[in-house]
């Protein structure tokens, strides 16, 4: 079966850094995917990992471990307009598999 | 990059209704597919559409329930049959495109069955 599973919570406070983990089990692996969801809005592209290792990309970054089938998504100096759910998102074969995403409230 | 757009973007229908989804891409892409996302929830993948052929489904849809079209490399629909309350979601159409690695969303529509 396919498990992929995400913290359901998380608060920061703004300016400060935020790490959310996705561990996963799936049939199939031809990577990682994080996605970021604003309330009422269209899941929008953060980051891919295929390989083991850090992804970064501005104050966003992503980092993988096959292995472990453990990824997270680290957020640095965090704004108000983060406040959103991230999506974890195995591709297995051509498809994509959500995990059960991270609601993240930012504090002030 | 793709944009997608999805007609009706939200519906309140009556139960034992059908309601028909429209997915249009701007350009051709080679996977399309369909989800599902309840209230506070993730995304749960109801099928791949295929075009010029039957989509393929995930474990606990069904083509009765949810029959899908692709007739061309732009554009698909997804049909809500017989609907209950519990059909009340946001419907989303993905696509992909050969060259991109990502997957690109339309806006969704929001279904409200009553």
């Amino acid at each position: 079966g396919q498990n992929i599973d995400q913290p359901t919570e998380m608060t920061a406070t703004e300016g400060a850094i935020v790490q959310i983990n996705c561990t996963y089990q799936t049939s199939g692996f031809n990577g990682l995917f994080w996605y970021q969801q604003h309330a009422g809005e269209a899941p929008t592209f953060l980051s891919y990992n295929v390989l083991d290792g850090l992804e970064e990309k501005g104050r966003f970054s992503s980092f993988l471990s096959r292995s472990k089938g453990y990824s997270y998504l680290l957020l640095k100096e965090l704004q108000m307009k983060d406040s959103a759910s991230y999506l974890c998102a195995v591709k297995s074969t051509d498809k994509l598999i959500f995990g059960t995403g991270t609601r993240l409230q930012v504090f002030p | 990059s793709a944009v997608i757009s999805q007609k009706p973007s939200r519906d309140i229908c009556q139960r034992g209704t059908s309601l028909t989804i429209q997915c249009q891409v701007d350009s051709q892409v080679t996977m399309m597919f369909w989800y599902r996302q309840q209230p506070g929830q993730s995304l749960t993948l109801i099928a791949t559409a295929n075009q010029g052929s039957e989509a393929t489904y995930e474990s606990g849809f069904v083509i009765d329930k949810f029959p899908i079209s692709r007739p061309n490399l732009t554009f698909s629909t997804l049909t809500v049959s017989n609907m209950s309350p519990e059909d009340s979601s946001i419907y989303l159409c993905s696509a992909r495109t050969g060259e991109s690695t990502e997957a690109f969303f339309g806006q969704g529509t929001r279904l409200t069955v009553v």
